[in-house]
């Protein structure tokens, strides 16, 4: 079964860029997966779909300063001109039939 | 515009059954899977059941498997999660979540969760 790991933590400073990553298993390294923000006590929100070949859809409104891209096994959202508010757990998510399969989240502080 | 409301949390007792609920409504919600994800109290999501658009597939994960049962009523535009046998791990904050694709994709939209908390 597919596998996603994520770093528990990550921080940047207020103005900076944050590239956060997501490894599949390396029997899955050609899978797309989706990126979820969840701020503090709000359910998740869907941020945008990365292939293999690192495009990615954007969900309604998610801002130009969230981007994707894939690198072999890794999927990574990149978030540039930080705010306080993106200061959330991030969760990378995968899906088969019958299957969806989530990453133990990065949990990003804004310094 | 996409919305989703979940309803029915509260508290159970272990052993107990509960009925969640999700209304769904801004898109078309016969054409597309839907699903039930979990959070457990500091912890991360865990997926819960998946049905098919039409109904006629569902799955489950492992964890809940014999006492979870996931429906869906297209005519009302209604999904939901029957549960049963519940036990004090299955406390936590019920989303569903609709499907990006009419079939298995990822997840595009969440409703704001329902509380279930299974205590004596």
């Amino acid at each position: 079964q597919v596998v996603l790991t994520q770093s528990p933590s990550a921080s940047a400073s207020l103005g900076a860029s944050v590239k956060l990553t997501c490894t599949l298993s390396s029997r899955h390294n050609n899978y797309a997966i989706a990126w979820h923000q969840q701020q503090p006590e709000k359910g998740p929100r869907y941020l945008m779909k990365v292939n293999s070949g690192g495009d990615h859809i954007k969900g309604d409104g998610i801002p130009d300063r969230f981007s994707g891209s894939s690198s072999g096994a890794e999927r990574y959202l990149t978030i540039s001109s930080l705010q306080s508010e993106d200061e959330a757990d991030y969760y990378c998510q995968t899906w088969g039939t019958g299957i969806q399969v989530f990453g133990g989240g990065t949990k990003l502080t804004v310094l | 515009e996409v919305q989703l409301l979940e309803s029915g949390g509260g508290l159970v007792q272990p052993g107990g059954s509960l009925r969640l609920s999700c209304a769904a409504s801004g898109f078309s919600f016969s054409n597309y899977a839907m699903s039930w994800v979990r959070q457990a109290p500091g912890k991360g999501l865990e997926w819960v059941s998946v049905i098919s658009d039409s109904g006629s597939s569902t799955y489950n994960a492992d964890s809940v498997k014999g006492r979870f049962t996931i429906s869906r009523d297209n005519s009302e535009n209604m999904l939901y999660l029957q549960m049963s046998s519940l036990r004090a791990e299955d406390t936590a904050i019920y989303y569903c979540a609709k499907d990006g694709s009419g079939s298995y994709s990822h997840l595009d939209y969440w409703g704001q969760g329902t509380l279930l908390t299974v205590s004596s």
